[in-house]
């Protein structure tokens, strides 16, 4: 049982390219969601998926897409990446929507744009 | 209006030594759940504890034990026998009934322990 799994765990991008940072959880878990860290910021909502095919817009939505085909995988992608999305991004899974589950957290991905 | 608010940003206690972290929240949502994540210097996020907003007993966690007072709006860890392992920062979050169902972050508490 590997949990909640992120690649890569460092990547440099230029100005202006994309990428697609993977998640995946064998848990089984219907709720997925990508948060952002940045200093002094505390982590901040993304995107979320509340089951396969189905995604909404989180907090901080803008330059980045995301989309759920099956339970297992959620991937975020970066359309033409900006400086100001250098940040440290996580993704998280819980078994459903209820207030009262945790979430489990991927190792996260240290992102640097140039 | 910040939902979750941690207003020590950084906080020292010496080794064995209890402390207390402070969050509160606001919330109009009946049910709701606060967690507490220590995050090390390594970066992943390690789930603490947890307290349901129904809960009416305090949540304990071995060291860890969460100081729920619910007319007040606050959820303070409380991390007994302090160890240096223990050094970190630390984050309260919220997860409400309604919105986008997600957690909902405080900026953190950077906790140092010092031999």
């Amino acid at each position: 049982n590997a949990g909640v799994t992120q690649t890569p765990k460092f990547q440099v991008l230029k100005t202006g390219q994309s990428m697609t940072l993977q998640c995946a959880q064998d848990m089984n878990h219907e709720y997925m969601s990508w948060y952002r860290q940045d200093p002094g910021m505390g982590l901040r909502l993304i995107h979320y998926s509340v089951g396969a095919g189905i995604t909404d817009q989180g907090e901080v939505p803008n330059g980045y897409n995301v989309s759920r085909s099956t339970t297992e995988d959620f991937p975020l992608r970066l359309l033409s990446a900006a400086p100001s999305q250098t940040s440290v991004y996580f993704c998280a899974s819980s078994p459903s929507e209820d207030p009262y589950n945790e979430q489990f957290f991927g190792p996260g991905t240290r992102l640097t744009v140039l | 209006a910040q939902k979750i608010t941690q207003t020590q940003p950084g906080m020292f206690v010496q080794e064995k030594e209890a402390v207390t972290l402070d969050c509160t929240y606001d919330t109009s949502d009946p049910s709701y759940g606060l967690f507490w994540y220590k995050q090390p210097s390594s970066g992943e996020m390690i789930f603490l504890i947890y307290q349901g907003s129904y809960d009416q007993q305090n949540a304990t966690e071995g060291r860890y034990s969460l100081n729920f007072q619910k007319a007040r709006k606050s959820a303070n860890l409380v991390i007994s026998a302090s160890q240096l392992g223990d050094s970190a920062m630390y984050f309260c979050a919220m997860r409400e009934n309604s919105g986008y169902s997600t957690l909902t972050f405080g900026k953190g508490t950077m906790l140092l322990v010092s031999p």
